[in-house]
C-alpha cells in the first residue's frame, strides 16, 4: 500500500532563511507528487506537481525515485509562508490522493 | 476554487443521529471525493466517485454514506455507525485522470 511519510510537524525557520519540508513516499508504481498548502483560514489549494516541473511562490520540488522523497523547498523563506504544508500522492484509477500528516510551518520575523 | 461549494460551514448531531454533508460544484468535474481531516493525521478518503451513479469505498469508509445521483453533487451521510465523526471533512473534485484535485473550504462536525 502506498504511504507519506512528513516527518516534521512542526517548523520555524527566521525571514530570509532557506527552508527545506521533507516528504518521503512508498509506493510499488510510477508516482505521481503533489504539495498542497492550507494557510490560515483559506481553503487547502495545490501549491505544486512534480510533473510541471514549475516554481510556485519561489517554491520547488524535485522527485528523486532513488530516495523516494519529493522535499519542499524555498531559498529565502516569508512571513507569508507560515501555513501547513501536506504532501500527496496519487494512485488508483481514480486517482484518489494518500497525504501526509503535515508540517506547519512558521517564519518568524 | 469558488466552484465547489460545502455546507454547512458547522454542524452539531447529537448522538445516535445520522445528518448529511453537501457537496456542490459547477465545474463540470467526473470526479469527487471525501476526505476526513484530524489534527495530526492529515486527510484520509471517506469515499470517492469517478461517475455518476458509482462510488467506491476509501480507507474509511466505515460509518459514512455516499450517493452521486447527479454529476454536481455528492452527498455525504455520517450515520450513528460512525463512532468517533466530530472531524472536518472536505469535498474535492477534479476533472481528468491528469487534473489535480480542487477542494472546497470544509464543514466542521461536533457531536453534542
Amino acid at each position: 500500500a502506498q504511504r507519506v511519510t512528513q516527518p516534521e510537524k512542526l517548523l520555524s525557520v527566521f525571514k530570509g532563511a532557506p527552508v527545506e519540508l521533507k516528504c518521503n513516499y512508498s509506493y510499488s508504481g510510477s508516482p505521481e507528487l503533489f504539495w498542497y498548502v492550507q494557510y490560515s483560514r483559506q481553503r487547502l489549494q495545490l501549491l505544486l506537481r512534480h510533473i510541471s516541473r514549475e516554481s510556485i511562490k519561489g517554491f520547488t520540488a524535485d522527485l528523486n525515485k532513488g530516495e523516494t522523497s519529493f522535499h519542499l523547498k524555498k531559498p529565502f523563506a516569508q512571513e507569508e509562508d507560515s501555513a501547513m504544508y501536506y504532501c500527496a500522492l496519487s494512485s488508483g484509477s481514480a486517482r484518489q490522493l494518500t497525504f501526509g500528516s503535515g508540517t506547519q510551518l512558521t517564519v518568524l520575523p | 476554487d469558488g466552484g465547489i461549494t460545502q455546507s454547512p460551514k458547522y454542524l452539531f448531531r447529537k448522538e445516535g443521529q445520522n445528518v448529511t454533508l453537501s457537496c456542490e460544484q459547477n465545474l463540470n468535474h467526473d470526479a469527487m471525493y471525501w476526505y476526513r481531516q484530524d489534527p495530526g493525521q492529515g486527510l484520509r478518503l471517506i469515499y470517492y466517485s469517478q461517475i455518476v451513479n458509482d462510488f467506491q469505498k476509501g480507507d474509511i469508509a466505515e460509518g459514512y454514506s455516499v450517493s452521486r445521483e447527479k454529476k454536481e453533487s455528492f452527498p455525504l451521510t455520517v450515520t450513528s455507525a460512525q463512532k468517533n465523526p466530530t472531524a472536518f471533512y472536505l469535498c474535492a473534485s477534479r476533472q481528468g485522470s491528469n487534473q489535480p484535485q480542487h477542494f472546497g473550504d470544509g464543514t466542521r462536525l461536533s457531536i453534542l
